[in-house]
């Protein structure tokens, strides 16, 4: 099955700078990618997400780009804000098979 | 995207009891999940709850422990059966919309004490 790997699992950036999140997959077959941005006591939700037909996807401050043939995806974050602090989750998913998770990574942007 | 509630929001509850969380969503759909979040880590896949047949359970899940209803395209209930403080944890209902695109409830925060 689908196995994602995520990183770094902290990040600490000053507000402004950029943050890069990266997550690798197991399955090839895999053809959807969505990030999910968890802030505390809150539910995940979703911020973006990217399909295996496109290798880059922006929405204002964050982008989401995709790499099939060695199988990661990364979100980017530009200027980055306190209220950008979360933790955010990556996943993918091939078809009708299940949304599988990465482990977190939890944003910490001080001012 | 749809509105989904959950009730209840917080619950504390006694070792060996039982607990039902509700999950409503404002329109139809037909993918209905349920997550088990644990403090701190990632979102993990009790079930995908089935509108008319049995639910479909991860490894490590079973029906005798989690037992799932949903009787219609609107509504899923998870049961928490003969819990024990391990069961503490975030549990959340999920609803695929579109294009494989899931949305979240508010999540029940569940303590076994």
């Amino acid at each position: 099955g689908e196995n994602v790997e995520q990183h770094p699992s902290t990040l600490s950036v000053q507000e402004g700078d950029s943050a890069v999140i990266k997550c690798t997959y197991s399955d090839s077959a895999s053809n959807y990618f969505p990030w999910y941005k968890q802030e505390l006591g809150k539910r995940p939700q979703l911020i973006i997400d990217i399909r295996s037909n496109v290798g880059e996807k922006k929405d204002q401050r964050i982008a989401v780009t995709l790499n099939k043939t060695a199988k990661h995806f990364s979100l980017h974050i530009t200027e980055t804000q306190p209220e950008d602090s979360a933790v955010y989750f990556c996943a993918a998913k091939e078809g009708f098979q299940k949304l599988v998770f990465g482990t977190g990574t939890r944003l910490l942007v001080s001012p | 995207s749809a509105v989904i509630s959950q009730k209840p929001s917080r619950d504390i509850c006694q070792r060996g009891t039982s607990l039902t969380i509700q999950c409503q969503v404002d329109s139809q759909v037909t993918m209905m999940f349920w997550y088990r979040q644990q403090p701190g880590q990632s979102l993990t896949l009790i079930a995908t709850a089935n509108q008319g047949s049995e639910a479909t359970y991860e490894s490590g899940f079973v029906i005798d422990k989690f037992p799932i209803s949903r009787p219609n395209l609107t509504f899923s209930t998870l049961t928490v059966s003969n819990m024990s403080p391990e069961d503490s944890s975030i549990y959340l209902c999920s609803v695929e919309e579109g294009r494989n695109e899931q949305y979240f409830g508010p999540g029940t925060r569940l303590t076994v004490t």
